[in-house]
């Protein structure tokens, strides 16, 4: 099982400043094959990123993934009051499926 | 448009069998590539994948639940259906239903709060 590791656990951020959250895996994604998620309070999550950097239709280009092997990277250029949320990442390159546990983007 | 919504009990006792059914439109189960997967997360914690359905009929449980987890599609109804046995108070938590066609989930239900407690 890929176990994926995210941080930092939480990231104390101001509206305009870049994010740039980590995503590591215990073994290397094949094909990158790993997708980022933004989740706010009392709602599903939204799917950003698959492919490690292509972006899901209607995500604005604020948000762009990078990555491949082990260390992956979604960087959201400018935060708006909107991006702040939790972000999981995911892989799916290999069975079972698994889930990062999350970074909180908070204003500070 | 794909939607995907989650139904089922929002309360169930220590050792009975929780049922979750995910009812969807805009997509058919039939389609070479296309599977449903249910996710579910505890109050205040991380995602946790559970199992996934696809088009021919394959199905991939987590391997520390698969024990008591089954997987199910009715094509007809647009429908798939997710039973865990022998519930615990650790399983309280909000299960999604979501569409996949690669692996990734999109879109995913509103989800569903199951609470176990006696």
């Amino acid at each position: 099982e890929i176990v994926l590791t995210q941080s930092p656990g939480t990231l104390s951020l101001s509206p305009g400043e870049r994010a740039t959250l980590s995503c590591r895996a215990s073994q290397s994604v094949s094909s990158s094959y790993l997708a980022w998620y933004q989740q706010k309070p009392g709602q599903a999550p939204r799917l950003l990123i698959s492919g490690a950097s292509s972006r899901a239709t209607g995500i604005p280009d604020r948000f762009s993934g990078s990555g491949s092997g082990t260390d992956f990277t979604l960087t959201i250029s400018r935060l708006e009051p909107e991006d702040f949320a939790v972000y999981y990442c995911q892989q799916y390159g290999s069975s079972p499926l698994t889930f990062g546990q999350g970074t909180k983007v908070e204003i500070k | 448009q794909i939607t995907l919504k989650e139904s089922g009990p929002t309360l169930v006792k220590p050792t009975q069998t929780l049922t979750l059914t995910c009812t969807f439109s805009g997509f058919s189960l039939n389609t070479s590539g296309v599977g449903v997967g249910w996710i579910r997360q505890p109050p205040g914690k991380a995602l946790e994948w559970l199992a996934l359905i696809y088009w021919d009929d394959d199905k991939r449980y987590s391997p520390s639940l698969k024990s008591r987890l089954t997987i199910t599609k009715d094509t007809s109804k647009n429908q798939v259906v997710l039973t865990m046995t022998n519930m615990d108070p650790v399983d309280t938590a909000t299960h999604y239903c979501g569409h996949t066609s690669n692996g990734w989930f999109d879109p995913w239900g509103q989800g569903t709060l199951v609470t176990v407690s006696s």
